[in-house]
């Protein structure tokens, strides 16, 4: 059974144009979740997060948006560039290091 | 700092064949884990450790697939014996306490003909 799960397993979007990655999960016991950007042969690399206490993060283009009563939450890439073209999985955790992964979503912007 | 790093990078072996997968974590992170990716199933954690001790390891898939950390530097992942179904690609991450953020290496990708 996947706690968490990532709907859309790829994303094209157009140069300078948002992104949007969802990301649905279904313990209400998460409390912290992340996003993690992984290239072809490489491993995940670290990339946003937030706490349940808040409902908004921001660091430079990436903006995650959580939605803790429709238990969704939301990866935003405004201006897209070509270099974010990559596989974006979110992450949940409940108070521990245990963190469930999804299944990921692949995200391709076009120049 | 060098980053996890996991060895051998890539490896094809046939069924029935005892596979080890390596890891030396970053020096200093007291968390390490290993997690497993495939195309149905994303990133599943299979097991954890803290202070080189198994925190959990619901998800290791079946007996077949041990781990240890015998000390703060080095951890192994060991399936035996290997099965076509366990190709996939087998990463390692550590963490240190407080930061919330798992450092990956590059990851073992496993091919059991």
């Amino acid at each position: 059974d996947q706690q968490v799960k990532q709907n859309s397993p790829s994303l094209s979007v157009q140069e300078g144009r948002i992104s949007i990655l969802n990301c649905d999960y279904t313990n209400s016991m998460f409390d912290y979740f992340l996003w993690y950007k992984k290239y072809p042969a490489e491993g995940p690399t670290f990339l946003i997060s937030i706490s349940s206490i808040k409902d908004k993060n921001e660091d430079g283009r990436f903006t995650v948006f959580l939605n803790k009563s429709a238990k969704h939450l939301s990866l935003h890439i405004v201006p897209s560039q070509p270099g974010d073209s990559a596989v974006y999985f979110c992450a949940a955790s409940s108070g521990t290091y245990k963190y469930i992964f999804g299944t990921g979503t692949r995200l391709k912007v076009l120049a | 700092d060098a980053g996890v790093i996991q060895s051998p990078r890539h490896e094809v072996t046939e069924m029935g064949q005892e596979v080890t997968l390596r890891c030396k974590p970053i020096s200093g992170h007291d968390y390490l884990f290993w997690y497993r990716q495939t195309m149905m199933r994303g990133l599943e954690l299979l097991i954890y450790f803290n202070n080189n001790v198994p925190i959990d390891d619901s998800g290791m898939p079946e007996d077949r697939f041990s781990a240890k950390m015998p000390n703060a530097s080095f951890s192994t992942l060991k399936i035996q014996p290997s099965e076509p179904r366990d190709s996939a690609v087998y990463f390692c991450a550590s963490s240190f306490p407080g930061t919330g953020e798992l450092f990956f290496g590059e990851g073992s990708r496993l091919t059991v003909l």
